[in-house]
C-alpha cells in the first residue's frame, strides 16, 4: 500500500476554509484516495473518497491532480465541531475483498478556534 | 451513529491475562475488520473476516486472533497479555462487493488497559 504524508497539525478559525494536503508519491493504478475524520474516543469516519479530478460531497471536497502523487480535502467553512484527527489513505479498493484492510498513517489534527 | 456497537466500552485487565472483544456488525455487512490505536497514533489493522474467514492479517503476533460468526458479528481475543497491548481496539464493518467506495463504518471501540 502506498505511503502517505501529511501535516501533523493545523491551526485554523471559525468560517475559514480549510485545505489538508496530503502526498502519495507511490500512489499505484488502481489505488483510491479516502479520509477519514476522527474525533476523540470515537471510531474514524469516512469523509471522502476519490480517484481523480474533484470529488464534492455535502461535508467536504477532495482535489486530485493529474499525476495523482497527492490530493488536498478541502472543508469549507469550519467550525468549532470541526476539530478532529484527519486521515488520509490511499488503497486498492477494487481487487480486496472489501475496502476495510486499511493503513492509516498519523493523521493531521486540526484545532479549529473561536 | 454507524450500527456498529462495540462491547465493553471500556475494560481493565491485568498482565497475562485474556481478553474478549465483541463486535456487532451493521446489518447487511459481511466484513468485518480489528484495528488497534495506541493513544496519539493512528488505527492499526490487526486482520479482517470475510464470510467467516480470515482474509488478511498486518503485523500482529499469534495471540491476536478472532472469530467471525454465521450473522456476521465478530469477536477479538488477546492472550497472554502484554502492558503494551493497552490501546483503543476498533471495529469496522463494510459490504465486500469489489467496487469502489465501498465504505468502513467504525464502532465507537473498546478502551483496553493493561495493569
Amino acid at each position: 500500500l502506498a505511503k502517505t504524508t501529511q501535516p501533523i497539525s493545523m491551526d485554523s478559525y471559525e468560517g475559514q476554509e480549510v485545505n489538508i494536503t496530503c502526498s502519495h508519491n507511490n500512489i499505484a493504478t488502481n489505488d483510491y484516495i479516502t479520509w477519514y475524520q476522527q474525533f476523540p474516543s470515537q471510531g474514524p469516519r469516512f469523509i471522502i473518497q476519490g480517484y481523480k479530478t474533484k470529488v464534492t460531497n455535502e461535508v467536504a471536497s477532495l482535489f486530485i491532480p493529474a499525476d495523482r502523487k497527492s490530493s488536498t480535502l478541502s472543508l469549507p467553512r469550519v467550525s468549532l465541531s470541526d476539530t478532529a484527527v484527519y486521515y488520509c489513505l490511499v488503497g486498492d479498493d477494487m481487487n480486496n475483498n472489501a475496502g476495510n484492510m486499511l493503513t492509516f498513517g498519523g493523521g493531521t489534527r486540526l484545532m479549529v478556534k473561536p | 451513529e454507524t450500527g456498529v456497537t462495540q462491547s465493553p466500552t471500556h475494560l481493565i485487565k491485568t498482565r497475562g491475562q485474556q481478553v474478549t472483544l465483541r463486535c456487532s456488525s451493521q446489518s447487511g455487512h459481511n466484513t468485518v475488520s480489528w484495528y488497534q490505536q495506541a493513544l496519539g497514533q493512528g488505527p492499526q489493522f490487526i486482520f479482517q473476516y470475510y464470510r467467516e474467514e480470515e482474509n488478511g492479517r498486518g503485523n500482529f503476533p499469534p495471540r491476536f486472533s478472532g472469530l467471525q460468526f454465521p450473522n456476521y458479528s465478530s469477536e477479538l481475543n488477546v492472550n497472554a497479555l502484554e502492558l503494551d497491548d493497552s490501546a483503543l481496539y476498533l471495529c469496522a464493518s463494510s459490504l465486500a462487493l469489489g467496487t469502489p467506495g465501498t465504505e468502513a463504518f467504525f464502532g465507537q471501540g473498546t478502551r483496553l488497559t493493561v495493569v
